[in-house]
């Protein structure tokens, strides 16, 4: 189906921890998988996105690792920090539009 | 540029009022995106329009109108408000046909139905 879905809802690390948040789906016709951060009171921005024909792709603090066969995509945010407390969405691609999951609130404490 | 802009910022609405919702972007995107976003809910399209002259329901498109008024513009009307429609709406735009698939997302506008 079209639904995606994202682990966990919500999610404390302490500053300088790793965070983690995995989305699973189902169509394998999907080639396009973004994520989006959105700050309290603001709009979603992509922060990182991957395509098919490769299995990880790294910026910085931020990487995302994808694994068609089964069907799931992780974000990967190394040595966090009090500024990367947001909402994270992934989503697919299907057709021209973009699915997305429910979102994973990350805290980051100091 | 201006990316993607929205207006009213904030609007409140009595039960069976209508409203219209503006859109524009000034990237030269073809494709155009109305979503709603709730709590604990996430994105969820409306209705997109893949290019100037088309327009698709998406996953919630009940009690929504819209308008693709030229490649630049698009408008989402709701015809006879109710409380469920309470939410953020966000405009994106984005462009299929080159590299990138990336989504801009406007400021949002936040209504509330009573």
């Amino acid at each position: 189906g079209e639904n995606v879905e994202q682990h966990p809802s919500t999610l404390s690390v302490q500053e300088g921890d790793s965070a983690v948040i995995k989305c699973t789906y189902s169509d394998s016709a999907s080639n396009y998988f973004p994520w989006y951060k959105q700050e309290l009171g603001k709009r979603p921005q992509l922060i990182i996105d991957i395509r098919s024909n490769v299995g990880e792709k790294k910026d910085q603090r931020i990487a995302v690792t994808l694994n068609k066969t089964a069907k799931h995509f992780s974000l990967h945010i190394t040595e966090t920090q009090p500024e990367d407390s947001a909402v994270y969405f992934c989503a697919r691609e299907y057709g021209n539009k973009l699915v997305f999951g429910a979102g994973t609130i990350l805290r980051v404490k100091s | 540029n201006a990316g993607v802009t929205q207006t009213p910022k904030f609007q409140v609405l009595k039960t069976g009022q209508s409203m219209t919702l503006q859109c524009a972007q000034d990237m030269n995107h073809n494709s155009m995106y109305w979503y709603r976003q709730d709590p604990g809910m996430g994105l969820r399209l409306i209705y997109y329009s893949a290019s100037e002259g088309t327009t698709d329901k998406g996953e919630v498109p009940n009690g929504y109108n819209v308008s693709r008024l030229n490649k630049r513009e698009f408008s989402l009307r709701l015809e006879s408000a109710a409380p469920s429609q309470t939410s953020v709406y966000f405009c994106a735009s984005s462009s299929w046909v080159t590299a990138s698939n990336e989504q801009f997302f406007g400021p949002g506008t936040r209504l509330t139905v009573l």
